[in-house]
């Protein structure tokens, strides 16, 4: 009964080569959040949208865009993905910006390999 | 500024013995805490979460956590580790909108 759900699993891109990563939500969750985490380490905000508002940390980089047309789906897209993007990609929601009380949930995450 | 500091980055217990992964927190306000688990290759996991409510947070799976404002810490414990529990452990702060992880603890369990 997985409630965040992301897909692949597993995707193997080439450098340079545009990749798409996807994430639903059976939740009906306000935000949607987009985590880079790389082997040892805890995960590190890309973005997120409250609804349609989209809010970008001030290091993600350029290469790094992200679509949410409707509640239920967000995307990840990375137009030009180098060796250092490998990494998992996780995907949460929350019920609301302003309730810090309300934890996330995770989806497993899509695992990238840059070859 | 709020940080969160997890004191060990890798614990190792025999099955059967008691748990404490530790995680001291700075924060301006009254923050709400949290502690995550994450098996491998595996989302994030919500173990428990603490909310200015009770100081003693029980949650999943036999775990639980101290709130102790005045050592700003957040410990989660477990009586007795299972062979399962082996994982990667997030500490969690949260004000407002900013959400600050720890670097993470690392438990092995031995049989």
């Amino acid at each position: 009964d997985a409630m965040v759900i992301q897909n692949p699993r597993y995707q193997v891109t080439q450098f340079g080569k545009p990749v798409t990563l996807s994430c639903s939500q059976t939740l009906n969750h306000n935000v949607m959040y987009w985590y880079q985490q790389k082997s040892s380490q805890a995960p590190k905000l890309l973005f997120h949208y409250y609804d349609k508002d989209f809010n970008n940390e001030a290091d993600t980089p350029d290469n790094f865009q992200s679509r949410r047309p409707n509640t239920s789906f967000c995307f990840l897209d990375i137009r030009s993905p180098g060796l250092g993007d490998a990494a998992m990609y996780l995907c949460a929601t929350s019920r609301g910006q302003g309730d810090r009380n309300s934890p996330l949930h995770f989806g497993n995450g899509t695992r990238l390999t840059v070859t | 500024a709020q940080s969160v500091t997890q004191l060990d980055s890798h614990v190792s217990v025999s099955e059967g013995t008691p748990v404490l992964l530790r995680c001291n927190y700075s924060s301006s306000y009254s923050p709400s805490l949290f502690w995550y688990v994450q098996h491998p290759n595996k989302g994030l996991q919500l173990l428990l979460k603490y909310t200015s409510a009770a100081t003693l947070v029980k949650g999943i799976n036999g775990f639980e956590a101290e709130f102790k404002k005045s050592e700003t810490s957040f410990h989660l414990t477990k009586p007795s580790a299972h062979m399962s529990d082996a994982a990667e452990y997030f500490c969690v702060v949260s004000e407002g909108t900013a959400l600050i992880f720890g670097k993470g603890t690392t438990l092995s369990v031995s049989s």
